[in-house]
Parts: structure tokens; sequence; C-alpha cells
């Protein structure tokens, strides 16, 4: 099946840097990809939405100062947490849809420690 | 907006036997897609079974099978023959028919426990 592959899986950073996220569509093209938090015991929320190309798409309440997302290319979207906080620390993860927007594929996920 | 309800925080199982998680969602669209999604404790999101709104019969999966009733705006998913392995979070999800457009609205999860 498709693979979608995220990184880093576990990174740490200081109160106030910033730390970017990598995803990437291994053998699909994704013509749109999903951005989700997910805090401890609780459920996956949907961020952002990105499309190749253009601007992402952000949900209510989500800043998109904040979370920088870009997707350049038909395989790889990335989530800047900018100007991080202790509060910004969670579990990310993506998605992908490929063309025919039928499946979405999620990759491993990243956990976003801001100490 | 579409909103996803698992009623069931949590929910115990004996190994072997059968089991249904509860799920309904809220829309007003007429063409959509439901999915049941397991994350174990790695947090890698599996997908257990997906259903067309658009299709009357119900899908299964091997040992997996969900009840959709479409005008009840319900969707369980009932898991036989449960396995230690089984045991994990699981998370009903609604996709509009936006196609590739569309994220997915999640449930709040159910924890799944398998008793030996």
């Amino acid at each position: 099946g498709a693979v979608v592959s995220q990184h880093p899986s576990r990174v740490i950073c200081k109160s106030g840097t910033s730390v970017k996220i990598e995803c990437r569509s291994l053998d699909f093209q994704a013509t749109t990809m999903f951005w989700y938090r997910q805090f401890p015991k609780q459920s996956l929320m949907l961020m952002a939405t990105s499309n190749e190309g253009s601007k992402a798409t952000y949900e209510q309440g989500v800043e998109k100062d904040k979370f920088l997302i870009n997707h350049a290319s038909l395989t790889l979207s990335t989530l800047t947490v900018t100007s991080a906080h202790p509060e910004d620390s969670s579990f990310y993860i993506c998605s992908a849809s490929g063309l025919s927007g039928n499946t979405i594929y999620f990759g491993e996920g990243s956990w976003l420690t801001v100490v | 907006a579409q909103t996803v309800t698992q009623s069931q925080p949590e929910m115990s199982v004996q190994e072997a036997e059968t089991v249904t998680l509860s799920c309904t969602y809220d829309t007003s669209e007429s063409d959509y897609y439901l999915f049941w999604y397991k994350q174990p404790p790695s947090r890698q999101m599996i997908l257990v079974i997906r259903q067309e709104a658009y299709k009357q019969q119900n899908a299964t999966e091997n040992r997996f099978s969900v009840n959709f009733q479409k005008a009840a705006k319900s969707f369980s998913l009932k898991i036989s023959d449960s396995q230690l392995g089984d045991a994990a979070m699981y998370f009903c999800a609604y996709r509009g028919s936006g196609g590739g457009a569309d994220g997915l609205t999640f449930g709040k999860g159910t924890h799944l426990i398998i008793q030996p």
C-alpha cells in the first residue's frame, strides 16, 4: 500500500525557537495533505489542509502565523511551528490523499516537546 | 459542520468474544465516506474498514464488519473473535464527498481492552 513518511518522529526544541516537521508521500503524488494535532488521550484535530502549489486552508482557531504549512511539491508538505511554546507540545500527524481522493494515508506522527 | 460521536470512552471484551463499538454522525450531505481507524500505542493510524454512503451493503474486512444505518446516521463496528492484538483506540471518522480536498472529522475514540 501507499506510504507516507513523517520526520522527525520525535523532536525537542527550546521555547521561542522554530521547528519543522516534514511529511512525504513515498510512492504516490499527494495532491492534498492534511495536518492533525492530537493531545494525550484525545482525538485527532484537523489543523489545516494543504494543496500543492497553493496556500493552506486552516481550521477555525488554528493560528496560521504560528503553524506555517508549505506544500511545495506533490510529495512533500512541511509544518513549521514558529516561536514554539510549551503549550505547543503535542503529537502532530499528517495524512495524504492521492489524485483519486478515495483513500487517505497517514504518516507515523511526530512528537514535539517544547522545553 | 459535520460531527462524529462515539459514546463509549472504553469497552472491554473477553478474548474470542464479539464486541460492537458505536458511532453516530451528523451531516447534511447525502454522499460521504465513513471510516474506522485503529490507533495502537505506537500512535500509527491504521485503517480498519471504510464505507461509502451510497453503498447499501455493509462493508466487511475479515473479522471486522460494520452496521451502516444511513437514515439513523449510525455506523457501528463489530469485531468478531476478538484477539489481544485488537487492543487499541478506535476512532470513527467522517469524510465529505469533496474528494481529496476533505479532511477527516474524528470522533473522540473508544479505548478497547481485550481481556485474556
